[in-house]
């Protein structure tokens, strides 16, 4: 089983509409969570972090569950830029070596005008 | 301010071959990450680093990778001998000690034929 698992589309979806997208991961010792978004050919950016009580930057609400160890990312009025491949990542807390960033394989979303 | 600077972006060559991919880390940073990106298997780490000394490497696919860290800013992976299925996108990224974002390079495209 993979340590963080998606959906991987592609969600085809028209402008304006709302898209979620899920994310389960399998550590327990996960500590921190986070989407990444990466257009093609290139490399993946920090999109946000995921708290514990939901968090949201603008028309993005990331959502984590740890009892279920699970984690979601709500996209509202999406735009036409929005279209790329959205990646849940988790890190898994080595102790006194810092962390590891496990990656998702990543949910292809593609906005239609 | 200089990202994660990695060479060369793009190479092809032939099955046998010796590989170098080589990454420059943004200067500060203490972690740095080795990660390979392909359609079936999505972005797997390799390996990772903390100020200089291999931390995990159980991703690091079998023997004929290797990666070193020689000082705090500079970082090579070795492929030898390459095979077509080594064909990938392989990121380099780097981390601060302090924070959980990490920052990629833009990649280095390896075709082996």
């Amino acid at each position: 089983r993979k340590e963080v698992e998606q959906d991987p589309g592609p969600f085809n979806v028209p402008e304006g509409a709302t898209v979620a997208f899920n994310c389960t991961y399998s550590n327990s010792a996960s500590q921190s969570f986070f989407w990444y978004r990466q257009d093609c050919r290139k490399e993946p950016k920090l999109l946000m972090s995921v708290y514990s009580s939901g968090n949201e930057d603008g028309r993005f609400t990331a959502q984590l569950n740890r009892a279920s160890q699970y984690i979601s990312l709500l996209i509202r009025d999406s735009k036409l830029s929005d279209s790329a491949t959205y990646l849940c990542v988790v890190n898994i807390l080595i102790y006194n070596q810092g962390g590891k960033l496990i990656f998702g394989q990543g949910t292809e979303l593609s906005v239609k005008p | 301010d200089a990202g994660v600077i990695q060479s060369p972006r793009h190479e092809v060559t032939e099955m046998g071959q010796e590989v170098t991919l080589r990454c420059k880390p943004i200067s500060g940073h203490d972690y740095l990450f080795w990660y390979r990106q392909t359609m079936m298997r999505g972005l797997e780490l390799l390996i990772y680093f903390n100020n200089n000394v291999p931390i995990d490497d159980s991703g690091m696919p079998e023997d004929r990778f290797s990666a070193k860290m020689p000082n705090a800013s500079f970082s090579t992976l070795k492929i030898q001998p390459s095979e077509p299925r080594d064909s990938a996108v392989y990121f380099c990224a780097s981390r601060p000690l302090s924070g959980n974002t990490i920052y990629f390079g833009e990649g280095s495209w390896l075709t082996v034929v």
